[in-house]
């Protein structure tokens, strides 16, 4: 079946440190990837996409990913974190139209 | 560009009543329209996935009868909650999709909370 596993629930990072959250999929055919951001009590905010070609995505907010399809991993990277990046981070895969969202990473930035 | 609104943002009402939750993409024609469900500290539960004109489709386990939805425009769903119980308090989530697209753009969420 498909899904979508991030394996850090939580993660706390120093202003100004690089960040890697982490997503696994699994799905049999190449994958539609999503990460959006959620802040507390409100909606989710696309950060980037990937559908296909070029495996290094850039999106919003200085952020990027990286799908490697011989790891099934689409791992979310950004090179120096802000305080306003505290939030929750959702990694999605699309399945006939639907999305299968991970459990979230709830990321925490530490002064 | 993609912008979702919901409203209202928040509702208080008492056990029995119904509420009813609109969704609206403000730059887009959106021909897929979903509704989740989010518990504190969790993912994001989809509910229903509905096309304008067209019946909703619910998932496993979520009660059409008690989840109405509406999709009248391109522009404009609305989820009814009816009869509301304490259980039903949530944190209701909509996105939309425009035709020929797969990506869905969500709104801000609608905190609803029964007594």
């Amino acid at each position: 079946a498909q899904s979508v596993t991030q394996p850090d629930i939580h993660i706390t990072v120093s202003e100004g440190a690089s960040l890697e959250l982490r997503c696994n999929y699994s799905y049999g055919a190449t994958p539609y990837l999503f990460w959006y951001v959620q802040s507390p009590g409100q909606g989710l905010q696309l950060l980037l996409k990937y559908f296909s070609g070029d495996t290094l995505v850039q999106g919003i907010k200085g952020f990027e990913a990286e799908f490697k399809r011989s790891q099934s991993s689409f791992n979310l990277r950004k090179p120096s974190v802000h305080w306003s990046d505290a939030a929750e981070y959702f990694c999605a895969l699309n399945q006939g139209g639907k999305l299968i969202f991970g459990q979230g990473t709830e990321l925490s930035v530490k002064p | 560009g993609a912008v979702v609104s919901q409203h209202p943002s928040w509702v208080i009402c008492k056990s029995g009543t119904s509420v009813k939750i609109e969704c609206r993409s403000l730059d887009f024609q959106a021909t897929t329209m979903f509704w989740y469900r989010q518990f504190p500290k969790q993912s994001l539960m989809l509910m229903a996935t509905s096309n304008e004109g067209s019946k909703a489709t619910y998932e496993q386990g979520v009660e059409k009868d008690k989840f109405l939805i509406n999709h009248a425009s391109l522009t404009l769903s609305t989820l009814t909650v009816t009869s509301a119980h304490p259980e039903d308090s949530s944190f209701y989530i909509c996105s939309a999709r425009a035709e020929g697209t797969d990506t869905q753009y969500f709104g801000p969420g609608t905190r609803l909370t029964v007594l």
